[in-house]
């Protein structure tokens, strides 16, 4: 069975620092990785996905991760915070057509100091 | 292009009461997930539906809950009789067809409070 470790469930960094949030997988089979966003009192919002094509994944609002199989890791990151990207990040994985379903993280709280 | 939509958005019960959750996926999204989110957890997937079959129900407590999906479009999900664990925000998601890398849409949710 698959499996998802995200490190640190509440990360602290200033205005214009770089964001690095961890994750690291388990899976037997090559995986699908996912990174959302969920901001308070809303669903969760796709930032970016790694599908097997290229290991350095852009995603929206300028947040990109890179796939390293040798590590297991899909760690998350963004050259500059901003004020705005303070929410809750999930980490997941999926595994396999007709087995589609999201395995999550328990999530990293991020807040930025202004 | 809406978004998949849930109601209620907060619901407050009493345990051994029962609740029911409703969902509108995006349109034309063959794929139905419900997931539970308890406090300091990711969610977990309780139910997915493929147009109105259940695809894959492992995680879901059957004895209490249920859930259905009539016509492959809205879909519900009941809990009878609560419990004080069942407390939790119930996400539902949906996408195009399901299969990977398909990306899943998510809904506010509905925060159920069981005192």
């Amino acid at each position: 069975a698959q499996s998802v470790t995200q490190l640190g469930s509440h990360v602290s960094v200033s205005e214009g620092a770089l964001v690095l949030l961890r994750c690291n997988y388990s899976s037997s089979v090559p995986p699908y990785l996912f990174w959302y966003v969920q901001y308070p009192n809303q669903g969760l919002q796709l930032l970016l996905k790694y599908t097997s094509a290229a290991t350095l994944v852009k995603g929206i609002n300028g947040f990109e991760a890179e796939f390293k199989k040798s590590e297991t890791s899909f760690h998350l990151t963004k050259p500059s915070a901003h004020m705005s990207d303070a929410a809750e990040y999930f980490c997941a994985v999926s595994v396999g057509f007709g087995n589609e379903k999201l395995t999550f993280g328990t999530g990293t709280r991020l807040t930025i100091i202004p | 292009e809406a978004g998949v939509a849930q109601s209620p958005r907060y619901k407050i019960i009493e345990k051994r009461q029962s609740v029911a959750f409703w969902c509108n996926p995006i349109s034309g999204h063959a794929t139905l997930y419900w997931y539970q989110q308890i406090l300091g957890q990711g969610p977990k997937l309780l139910i997915q539906f493929q147009n109105n079959g259940v695809v894959d129900d492992s995680q879901l407590p059957k004895d209490r809950f249920s859930a259905e999906r009539l016509k492959g479009v809205d879909s519900t999900l009941k809990i009878q009789p609560a419990k004080l664990e069942d407390s939790a925000v119930y996400l539902c998601a949906s996408s195009w067809m399901g299969g990977l890398p398909d990306t899943q849409y998510f809904g506010p949710g509905t925060r159920l409070t069981v005192l």
